[in-house]
């Protein structure tokens, strides 16, 4: 059964890169079946979609956060990462990796989700 | 300020039907894309609880109780919990795809208190 496991450095200082793992188990990321996908959400708040990828397709990111976003893959490791830089206060949040298939006959949820990790912005 | 617009917060007494809404616009849940429901529980990852599909706004993943319900109408979607328990407690959010902003989109969060 596959799961999803994220790994990150707990704390960041303002205006560096914060950079978090997304370790997939019991399964491939190289399946074209699926997208993976990050999501935040900050403390007391609501989720926020970063971006998304299917393996040798296109990576997809939220606008808002586009200019200082960077997903990439390790196949070798079956993990996929994500970086944000130039990182404030605001930035603070639990980081999950996600999954949703790519094919339904609507708009396919966010079916499968990691545990999460907390990274905080603090100098 | 989330896109999509839930009440921060609803209760009820064990037994009771309580329901949530999910207030969009016509550029999201009115331009007919699919809403889905996540349940947070307390300190844990938000899990797909209700999922739409196609405009069929109502299915559950294996072993989601038929308690839980969802239903849309305009650029408004709502979730119905029946028979209220305890282990309801948490957050809902619903989500959506907004093609005005190119994005996924999410509520704010309702959370569920069982009196």
């Amino acid at each position: 059964q596959l799961q999803l496991q994220e790994s990150g450095p707990g704390l960041v200082k303002p205006s560096e890169t914060l950079s978090v793992t997304c370790i997939v188990s019991g399964g491939s990321i190289t399946n074209t079946n699926y997208y993976w996908a990050w999501i935040r959400q900050p403390p007391g708040r609501g989720l926020q979609w970063i971006g998304s990828f299917y393996f040798g397709g296109t990576t997809y990111y939220n606008p808002s956060l586009k200019s200082r976003v960077t997903i990439s893959v390790d196949t070798s490791k079956n993990q996929f990462s994500l970086s944000l830089s130039s990182v404030t206060a605001a930035d603070t949040a639990v980081f999950y990796c996600v999954r949703r298939a790519r094919a339904c006959s609507g708009d396919c949820p966010f079916d499968l989700w990691g545990r999460g990790s907390l990274v905080t912005v603090s100098s | 300020q989330s896109v999509l617009t839930q009440p921060p917060s609803v209760s009820g007494a064990p037994g009771q039907r309580v329901t949530i809404s999910c207030t969009g616009s016509s550029s999201n849940i009115g331009a007919g894309y699919d809403v889905h429901w996540y349940q947070q529980l307390p300190g844990t990852a938000p899990k797909l609880l209700i999922y739409g599909n196609n405009n069929r706004p109502n299915n559950r993943p294996s072993g989601v109780p038929d308690r839980f319900s969802g239903s849309k109408s305009g650029t408004s979607a709502s979730l119905a919990i029946t028979g209220l328990q305890a282990e309801d407690e948490g957050d809902f959010h619903c989500q959506s795809f907004d093609n005005s902003l190119n994005t996924w989109v999410f509520g704010g969060g309702t959370r569920l208190t069982v009196l």
